[in-house]
């Protein structure tokens, strides 16, 4: 039972590149989130989604674009990464019950020099 | 908008009861969730409070009071693997179910 699986786990980039992280879910979860965890912060929405072709901005957007054309899926993509983004990222996803539950990945480790 | 406060930093010894708070505001309130997350993991989900009062689950217990604004997560008998962090986080009247989160606080238990 995978639960949410992320890729890449790790990742060096340069300042300007671009890349995309992967969320995958097979618990047929309506709701996804990225959120991004820094030191001493907690975890900061990035975008979400209620559903197959649906996205919304969360807390913090700016530099980030999302992209949900299947279900189980929920893609983050950084156009032109910056130091700034360097931080963990989790994906999660919910069913629509209300239990306040997320189930999250192990996270995806970025840097950007 | 929402925020959460939570104490940075907890620190108790082997066997003893331990309790982090969480207040918050919020312009809308659903309930309230723990987390634990230990370092390099993902979060875990711990419990959730929609209604005032005492939720149990084993060695953990969360409380909530809306009235108050206010919320605590209880760990009893505590064990060396109970060092993490806790997060506590507000569900608000977003449709996506989306949580806010507090900063966390890291719980060294000492033997």
């Amino acid at each position: 039972n995978a639960g949410v699986t992320q890729t890449p786990k790790f990742r060096v980039l340069k300042t300007g590149q671009s890349m995309t992280l992967l969320c995958a879910q097979d618990m047929n979860h309506e709701y996804m989130y990225w959120y991004r965890q820094d030191p001493g912060m907690g975890l900061r929405l990035i975008h979400y989604s209620v559903g197959e072709g649906t996205t919304a901005k969360g807390e913090v957007p700016d530099g980030y674009n999302v992209s949900r054309l299947k279900k189980q899926n929920f893609l983050l993509g950084l156009e032109s990464a910056a130091p700034s983004q360097t931080s963990v990222y989790f994906c999660a996803s919910s069913n629509d019950y209300n239990t306040g539950e997320l189930f999250f990945g192990e996270g995806s480790r970025l840097t950007v020099l | 908008g929402q925020s959460l406060e939570q104490p940075s930093e907890v620190t108790a010894v082997e066997g003893a009861i331990v309790q982090i708070n969480c207040t918050y505001q919020t312009s809308g309130f659903y309930g309230l969730s723990w987390y634990q997350q230990h370092d390099g993991g993902a979060p875990t989900f711990l419990s959730y409070n929609a209604l005032d009062g005492l939720e149990e689950t084993g060695r953990f217990s969360s409380f909530l009071s809306r009235s108050d604004s206010y919320g605590y997560l209880l760990l009893q008998e505590l064990q060396m693997k109970d060092s993490a962090s806790y997060f506590c986080a507000v569900r608000g009247p977003g449709s996506a179910r989306q949580l806010t989160f507090g900063s966390g606080t890291q719980l060294t238990v000492l033997p």
